[in-house]
């Protein structure tokens, strides 16, 4: 178990370019978890796979991010156009089956996005 | 709808000291509850959770929250404040069948030598 690890750490940006951050989960977790976490305040949802399905997007999400979980494994987070309200970290979680609700997310240390 | 509110966003205390961060809840239905612990430029760690079994939970590094259904309420306790427990802490509640958990903005603890 190495943990939930996410790529890159550290990313800025120019206003109007497209970034992309990737996440890979604890191995035989099958749900993950994307997280936007702006300063001074808490995680807020932004999306939940359960394997390779999206089940579940935030409004949080707009027509510029999308997120995608291609064989069930890793996840990736693109967002298009970046604004600097896009400035924030992105928290990438994984969990396993169990009663849904209850079953403990584990944290990546996140991607810190800030945009110029 | 559920919602977590955490009453003072920094306490400070003296090392040795009692460490009380609050969160009370809201839910229409039974709540599973959660503290998370977060140090600088890291991801968020568990430190424990509430699932209806006990009231009085026990986490890592000795902390502890007991469920007050009545108060809605669910404190995060340490008898004895280390300096390496200076980070954020945040409260977060979820529902049996939910995908996502929602969290508080967060308490800022601050330990002084």
């Amino acid at each position: 178990d190495t943990g939930v690890s996410q790529d890159p750490r550290h990313k800025i940006t120019k206003r109007g370019q497209n970034v992309t951050f990737r996440c890979d989960p604890i191995s035989e977790h099958n749900r993950l978890y994307w997280y936007r976490q702006t300063l001074g305040q808490g995680p807020e949802f932004l999306t939940y796979f359960q394997n390779e399905a999206q089940l579940e997007k935030s409004r949080l999400l707009s027509d510029r991010f999308s997120a995608e979980r291609p064989k069930g494994s890793f996840s990736t987070l693109e967002i298009q156009r970046t604004e600097q309200g896009d400035s924030a970290m992105y928290l990438c979680a994984s969990s396993l089956d169990g009663i849904a609700g209850s079953n403990t997310r584990y944290f990546g240390p996140g991607t810190r996005l800030t945009v110029l | 709808a559920q919602s977590v509110t955490q009453l003072g966003s920094h306490v400070s205390v003296s090392e040795g000291a009692l460490v009380l961060l609050r969160c009370n809840y809201s839910s229409s239905v039974p709540p599973y509850l959660f503290w998370y612990v977060q140090y600088p430029n890291q991801g968020l760690q568990l430190l424990l959770k509430y699932t209806s079994a006990a009231t009085l939970v026990k986490g890592i590094n000795g902390f502890e929250a007991e469920f007050k259904k009545s108060e809605t309420s669910f404190h995060l306790t340490k008898p004895s404040a280390h300096m390496s427990d200076a980070a954020e802490y945040f409260c977060a509640v979820s529902v049996v069948g939910a995908s996502k958990i929602i969290f508080g903005s967060g308490t800022r603890l601050s330990i002084r030598p």
